[in-house]
């Protein structure tokens, strides 16, 4: 079935940029994304990639996609304390299928 | 207006009581979910409608119950309440379309208490 991993916890400071990863293990994917959730508030869609895209720029966003490992990375320039929050990949098999997410940490 | 809405948004209640969440979505989608989010954070999909018609049931005790009235609509009712049912539940929406990203929109969540 399908797998989503995630290491639990980033900290980094404030200026610095961030990189979450992620495996999965369905590759029928059409769409990635990655979902923010903020404390105490349901997922919000940050952004998200097509499966026959290796990398995406959004802003201070950059979400790579290498297939044929699976892994999917955001990477996020210049992190603000507003970028704490639980970091979610999702690839779109039909279903949403989430793991268990990325703290991300940002102190001053 | 509030795009997906549930609750109550807290609900604390003793072992073996029936609880219901109710959620409502005002974007005329036609896929609707829930999720258990447990205290590690970790979002597990249980259920999903499509128009009314239940398209994924997970591994989940049958002591839970999604209804759909309508589309606009994905009620959970839970029997017998244990102590693991405690997580905050997630109800979301989407609507496919052809040749794009299917963007789930979620409810602020109702966090479960059972004592």
């Amino acid at each position: 079935g399908e797998d989503v991993e995630q290491s639990l916890f980033l900290s980094v400071r404030e200026g610095d940029s961030s990189v979450i990863n992620c495996t999965y293990t369905d590759s029928s994917s059409t769409y990635l994304y990655w979902y923010k959730q903020e404390p105490g508030a349901g997922l919000q869609l940050l952004t998200y990639i097509f499966s026959n895209m290796d990398m995406k720029q959004d802003q201070r966003l950059t979400v790579l996609l290498n297939k044929k490992d699976k892994h999917l990375s955001l990477r996020i320039a210049d992190t603000q304390t507003g970028d704490s929050a639980i970091y979610f990949c999702a690839p779109d098999t039909g279903k949403l299928i989430f793991g268990q997410g990325t703290t991300l940490q940002v102190k001053p | 207006d509030t795009a997906v809405s549930q609750t109550p948004k807290y609900l604390v209640t003793q072992m073996g009581n029936d609880k219901s969440i109710k959620c409502e979505q005002n974007l005329g989608h036609d896929t609707m979910y829930w999720y258990k989010q447990d205290s590690k954070k970790f979002l597990k999909i249980m259920f999903s409608y499509n128009n009314k018609e239940l398209i994924i049931n997970e591994t989940v005790p049958n002591r839970f119950s999604p209804k759909s009235p309508d589309k606009a609509h994905l009620n959970l009712h839970i029997n017998s309440l244990e102590l693991g049912d405690s997580a905050v539940y997630f109800c979301a929406s989407s609507q496919e379309r052809t040749g794009t990203n299917t963007e789930a929109f979620f409810g602020q969540g109702t966090r479960l208490t059972v004592v």
